[in-house]
C-alpha cells in the first residue's frame, strides 16, 4: 500500500528567504506524486504534480519539487517565500492507474515579515 | 465557469440527525471522491466513485453513506451512526491521470 509521510507539521521562515517542505512516499509501483496547498477554510489547490516524466517539476506560483526515487522523496522548494505563501501544504501519492489518493497531513508555512 | 460546488458551506447538525451535503462538478469528471479533515490528520478518503451507479468504502466510510444516480453529482449524508462528525468535508472530481479538483468544502458542526 501507498503512503505519504510530511516530515514537518510546521515550518516557520522569513519573507524572502528559501522555503524547504519534505515529503517522503512510499509505494509499490510507478506512483505519480502531487503538492497541494490549502488557504484557511478553503479547498484544495493543485501546485504541482510529477507522473514519470522530468524529474524536476515546476508549479504554480514560484514552486518546484524534485522526485528522488533511490531516497523515495519528493521536497517542495521556493527560493524567495512570499508572505501570501503562508498556507497548508500536502503531498499526495498515487499509484498510477489506481485513482486513490493517498494524502500526508500536511505542512504549515508560516511566513513572518 | 467550470468547477465544483459544495453546499451549504456551514452546515449545524443535531445529535441523531442525518444530514447531507451536497457536491456537483460540470468538469464532465468521471471519479468523484469525498474526504473529511481534520486539524493535523490531514484528508482521509470516506467514499469514491469512479463512474455512475458505482461507489467504494474508503478508509473511514463508518456512518456515512453517498449515491451517484448522475455523473455531476455525489451527495455524501452523514447518517446518526457517526459518532464524531464535526469536521471539514471536502469533495473533489478527477479524470484518469488528471490532477484532483476540489470544492471550498462543508464544515459541519454538531450542536
Amino acid at each position: 500500500a501507498q503512503s505519504v509521510t510530511q516530515l514537518d507539521s510546521h515550518v516557520s521562515v522569513s519573507e524572502g528567504t528559501p522555503v524547504l517542505l519534505r515529503c517522503n512516499y512510499s509505494s509499490s509501483y510507478s506512483p505519480s506524486l502531487f503538492w497541494y496547498v490549502q488557504h484557511p477554510n478553503k479547498g484544495l489547490q493543485l501546485l504541482l504534480k510529477y507522473t514519470s516524466a522530468a524529474t524536476l517539476v515546476k508549479g504554480i506560483n514560484g514552486f518546484e519539487a524534485e522526485f528522488k526515487k533511490s531516497e523515495t522523496s519528493f521536497h517542495l522548494t521556493k527560493p524567495s517565500a512570499h508572505m501570501s505563501d503562508a498556507a497548508e501544504y500536502f503531498c499526495v501519492v498515487e499509484n498510477t492507474g489506481f485513482q486513490k489518493l493517498v494524502f500526508g497531513t500536511g505542512t504549515r508555512l508560516l511566513v513572518s515579515p | 465557469d467550470g468547477g465544483i460546488t459544495q453546499s451549504p458551506k456551514y452546515l449545524f447538525r443535531k445529535e441523531g440527525q442525518n444530514v447531507t451535503l451536497s457536491c456537483e462538478q460540470n468538469l464532465n469528471h468521471d471519479a468523484m471522491y469525498w474526504y473529511r479533515q481534520d486539524p493535523g490528520q490531514g484528508l482521509r478518503l470516506i467514499y469514491y466513485s469512479q463512474i455512475v451507479n458505482d461507489f467504494q468504502k474508503g478508509d473511514i466510510a463508518e456512518g456515512y453513506s453517498v449515491s451517484r444516480e448522475k455523473k455531476e453529482s455525489f451527495p455524501l449524508t452523514v447518517t446518526s451512526a457517526q459518532k464524531n462528525p464535526t469536521a471539514f468535508y471536502l469533495c473533489a472530481s478527477r479524470d484518469t491521470d488528471t490532477e484532483a479538483f476540489f470544492g471550498q468544502g462543508t464544515r459541519l458542526t454538531v450542536v
